[in-house]
C-alpha cells in the first residue's frame, strides 16, 4: 500500500515561480526523500530528509519535514521549464516483522512550468 | 559508469508468453529492487534483494520470480504474462550500511512491456 500521498496531483505554474508539492504519510518514518521523474525516464533522486531533521536545502530545493503532523513540503524556487517532471515523495519505514527498512513511493506530482 | 541499465527498453508480448527482464548496476550496490509504475499508482515493489544471495517479496509479486545472479545483475521473469502485468518496469540500486537506512535508490531507464 502506498505510505507518502502527494498533493496537489498536478501543479501548473510560471516561469520564475515557487512550487510547492505536498507529501503526507501514516507511519512513523526513518527518512524521507524526494525523486523527480522526467517523461518516459527511470526517477533521480534529489534530498533525503532524516526524521531527526526538520529542514534541508540544495540548491533551488528545500524540503521540511514535520514528524508530528506527518507530512512534508518540497519548495522548488525560481522554477524553471526544465522543472517539468513528476515528483515523487518516498518514505523508508521498518519492515513489519522483518528487521528491516522499505522505501516506499507516492503517486506524484505532476509539475508543468509554462515558459 | 553506466549506472543502472535495463534490457529490452520495448517488449510486446502475447497472454501466455514469458520473458526476462535484466538488470545490471555498475555501482557495487548491495541491494536491488524491481518496481512497476502504472497509470495513477506510483511505484510498487515487486521484489527485492538485499544482498548477494537473498530476495524477498514486495508488495506486489505475483505472478512474477527474481533472480539475483551476482552482486551486478538482478533479473525479473514473467512466466505467463497476463494483459494486467501491462506496465513498465523499473529496477533499482543502492547501497545500504548496516543501521543506516538512507537507501538512495538509483533508477535504470524503464522497460515498456504490454501483454495483449
Amino acid at each position: 500500500s502506498q505510505q507518502g500521498e502527494e498533493d496537489p496531483q498536478a501543479l501548473s505554474i510560471q516561469e520564475g515561480e515557487n512550487a510547492t508539492m505536498n507529501c503526507s504519510y501514516k507511519t512513523s518514518i526513518n527518512n524521507l526523500q524526494w525523486y523527480r521523474q522526467n517523461s518516459g525516464r527511470g526517477l533521480v533522486h534529489l534530498i533525503l530528509i532524516r526524521s531527526n531533521e526538520r529542514e534541508k536545502h540544495s540548491g533551488r530545493l528545500r524540503v521540511t519535514l514535520d514528524t508530528s503532523k506527518k507530512s512534508s513540503s518540497l519548495l522548488i524556487t525560481a522554477s524553471r521549464a526544465a522543472d517539468t517532471a513528476s515528483y515523487f515523495c518516498a518514505t523508508v519505514a521498518a519492515r513489519s516483522g522483518a528487521g528491516s527498512y522499505q522505501l516506499t513511493f507516492g503517486k506524484g506530482t505532476k509539475l508543468s512550468v509554462i515558459p | 559508469n553506466a549506472g543502472v541499465t535495463q534490457t529490452p527498453k520495448f517488449q510486446v508480448l502475447k497472454t501466455g508468453q514469458s520473458m526476462t527482464l535484466q538488470c545490471a548496476q555498475d555501482m557495487n550496490h548491495n541491494s536491488m529492487y524491481w518496481y512497476r509504475q502504472d497509470p495513477g499508482m506510483g511505484l510498487r515493489l515487486i521484489y527485492y534483494s538485499a544482498s548477494e544471495g537473498t530476495t524477498d517479496k514486495g508488495e506486489v509479486p505475483n505472478g512474477y520470480n527474481v533472480s539475483r545472479l551476482n552482486k551486478r545483475e538482478f533479473s525479473l521473469r514473467l512466466e505467463s504474462a497476463a494483459p494486467s502485468q501491462t506496465s513498465v518496469y523499473f529496477c533499482a540500486s543502492s547501497f545500504i550500511l548496516a543501521g543506516d537506512y538512507s537507501d538512495e535508490q538509483y533508477f535504470g531507464p524503464g522497460t515498456r512491456l504490454t501483454v495483449t
